[in-house]
Parts: C-alpha cells; structure tokens; sequence
C-alpha cells in the first residue's frame, strides 16, 4: 500500500529551527517533494530529494534516507510568514502521494 | 519557474448547475494535468489524472460522470462539475507537469461555493 505519514501540527518560536519529519510507504519510489502550503492558497514547491542527504536552499533544508523511507524539513531563523501547512509527497509508479501536511506555527 | 493559472478563483452556483473550471499551464506543454480537491485543514485528495488527448483517469470513489475532465491540449484541461451540490462545496487545484513522475506546478485554486 501507499502511506505518507507526518505530524499534525507542531509550534516554534520565531528566530527558532524546526524540523518536520516525514515517512512513507509507496510502491516504487522516485523522490520525495516538500511543499509549502499557507491557508487558503495552493501548494508552493520548496525542494525535491532523490538521492540520500541533505539539500540546503536558504533557510530550507531537505533531507532523505531512501532505505529508512524518510525524510525531514528543516527550516532555520523562523519568521512568522513561515507559518503554514508543510506537505510532503511522494513520488513513485502512481502519481504523487500526498502527506495529509503538518500545520506549524511560529511564535514570537 | 513554470506558470500555472486557474480561473475562476472563486464561483458561487447554486444546486443543480453546472460549473467549469480552466487550468491553464502558461509557459510550458504540460503532458500531465492533476485535478485535486482539498476541504479546509485537510490536506489535498487527488481527483483525476489527465494526460493531453486521452481519456482521464479517475480515482476511487470520485465520479466520472459528475467531475468531467477534458485534456484537449498541452496548455489546458478543463473540470467540469454537473449537477453541483452543496457537498461539492471545495477549494479545487490544479497541477500540471512535464512527466508524470516529476515536480508538479500548482494553479492558484478555485473556491467553489454551491448554494
């Protein structure tokens, strides 16, 4: 089957670093996509893992362990635009699966 | 980066009509457009498939006769929805790749009010 798990909602303070973790089960897998959702709008891409490791944009990270079906995002130096729902997506032998997203807030 | 427009952003219709709703990819041949509906605090629940000039595929439990898609050509798919209820009430996305399996370009959404 086909399972994408992550956290409800988690909180931070703002200047803070979070990470949101992300595992999946998917039938045949190409990469792992975070995207970055605020209320009311649609998804906006932030990164796409395929190999193992950690890719860094800015105050973004990504990272995937392939074999362990896991990823996180990192966010650094949160703002509180950062405040937002965060999904996670993979990408396999069906189109992509969505995580049900992670809803943070930052704090000041 | 590549463009994705929907239009309209918002329709109020009242029960019974129809709607249609344009998902436009402005600055490249999408090959792949992906219809999703997402209902507040939820997260996106994929609709349909459609790939340009073949019938879309649909996922389980979403009514093929009810949504109707069109793919007609590399810049746009259309979704129709028949007979709209209150329950069809929903934020509708759309999302256009090159392939299948690689990153997807969002359309901005359309708010769909049935009354």
């Amino acid at each position: 089957g086909q399972n994408i798990d992550q956290p409800t909602e988690m909180t931070a303070t703002e200047g803070a670093i979070v990470q949101i973790n992300c595992t999946y089960q998917t039938s045949g897998f190409n990469g792992l996509f975070w995207y970055q959702q605020h209320a009311g709008e649609a998804p906006t891409f932030l990164s796409y893992n395929v190999l193992d490791g950690l890719e860094e944009k800015g105050r973004f990270s990504s990272f995937l362990s392939r074999s362990k079906g896991y990823s996180y995002l990192l966010l650094k130096e949160l703002q509180m635009k950062d405040s937002a729902s965060y999904l996670c997506a993979a990408s396999g032998n069906t189109p992509l699966v969505f995580g049900k997203g992670t809803r943070l807030s930052v704090i000041a | 980066g590549a463009v994705v427009s929907q239009h309209p952003s918002r329709v109020i219709c009242k029960s019974g009509t129809s709607v249609k709703i344009e998902c436009r990819s402005l600055d490249f041949q999408a090959t792949t457009m992906f219809w999703y509906r997402q209902f507040p605090k939820k997260s996106l629940m994929l609709m349909a498939t459609s790939n340009e000039g073949s019938k879309a595929t649909y996922e389980q439990g979403v009514e093929k006769d009810k949504f109707l898609i069109n793919h007609a050509s590399l810049t746009l798919s259309t979704l129709t929805v028949t007979s709209a209820h209150p329950e069809d009430s929903s934020f509708y996305i759309c999302s256009a790749s090159h392939q299948r399996d690689l990153e997807q370009y969002f359309g901005p959404g359309t708010r769909l009010t049935v009354t």
